[in-house]
C-alpha cells in the first residue's frame, strides 16, 4: 500500500466549530488532493495541492481551507463546519512522470460527522 | 468545463456473465482516463488507466477498458463477473490545467453481481 495516512479516521463534532483534518504521505510525491464522497455524487474535488505551498480549488472548496507547508502533509480545514460537511473525506496523491500523470493512490478516508 | 458521466448508477448481473459499465466525459484537451474500484469501508483502488497508445487497455482481475476519442468514451468491461467483483466503481479523468494535475471523477456505478 502507498504510504498515505489520515487523521484522525472518525470524527463527531459539533456545528459551528472548526476542524482540521491531516493527510500524511511518505512517498515524496507532488501532488496531494482532499476529496469528499457523498451518495449518488462519487469523489468532488475540494482542493489540491502541486507542490509546496502551492494550492488551488476544485469544485467544492466553499467553506474549505487547505495549508501543504511541507511535502508530505496537507491539511484539510473546515473553519466552522456544517451539517451539509458531514461525509467522507479521502487524500490521495500522485507523481508526474515524463509530463503525464499517474494514477493517484488514496488513503483510508476519514468520517466526519457534524451535529 | 470537465466533467465524467457514468451512465449507471446500479448494474446488477449474474455470476459469470459479462458485464459493461459506461462512462463518458467531456474536455476540449487531451486527457488521462482511470477506472477505480472501492470496495465497502475502504479507499479506492486503481483497476486500469490509459495515458496514450493502444486504445485498448488491460487491467487487474480481468477488467478491461477501451478508449474511445471519437465518442469521449472509457467503458469498462469483463467478460465474466465473479462475487468478489460485487464493489463500487469509478471513472476518472484527469487534464493538465494552469495548477498542474486535476481529477475528477463519475458519480460512481455500483455493481452487483448475483450468485
Amino acid at each position: 500500500d502507498a504510504g498515505i495516512t489520515q487523521s484522525p479516521r472518525h470524527k463527531v463534532t459539533e456545528t459551528g466549530t472548526p476542524v482540521t483534518l491531516r493527510c500524511h504521505q511518505t512517498e515524496n510525491h507532488r501532488y496531494m488532493y482532499w476529496y469528499r464522497q457523498d451518495p449518488g455524487h462519487g469523489l468532488r474535488l475540494i482542493h489540491y495541492s502541486y507542490g509546496v505551498k502551492d494550492t488551488d480549488k476544485g469544485e467544492v472548496s466553499d467553506g474549505y481551507s487547505v495549508s501543504r507547508s511541507k511535502t508530505e502533509d496537507f491539511l484539510l480545514t473546515l473553519e466552522s463546519a456544517t451539517s451539509s460537511q458531514t461525509s467522507v473525506y479521502f487524500c490521495a496523491i500522485s507523481e508526474s512522470q515524463q509530463g503525464r500523470r499517474t494514477e493517484a493512490f488514496f488513503g483510508q478516508g476519514t468520517r466526519l460527522t457534524v451535529v | 468545463a470537465q466533467s465524467v458521466t457514468q451512465l449507471d448508477s446500479q448494474v446488477p448481473v449474474f455470476e459469470e456473465a459479462p458485464v459493461e459499465l459506461r462512462c463518458n466525459y467531456s474536455s476540449s484537451v487531451s486527457v488521462y482516463l482511470f477506472w477505480y474500484v472501492q470496495y465497502p469501508n475502504q479507499g479506492l483502488q486503481l483497476l486500469l488507466k490509459y495515458l496514450s497508445g493502444s486504445t485498448l487497455v488491460k487491467g487487474i482481475n480481468g477488467f478491461e477498458a477501451e478508449f474511445n476519442k471519437s465518442q469521449t468514451s472509457f467503458h469498462l468491461r469483463k467478460p465474466s463477473v465473479h462475487i468478489s467483483d460485487t464493489a463500487e466503481y469509478f471513472c476518472a479523468v484527469t487534464r493538465k490545467g494552469t495548477g498542474g494535475f486535476k481529477t475528477i471523477f463519475g458519480a460512481g456505478t455500483r455493481l452487483f453481481v448475483k450468485a
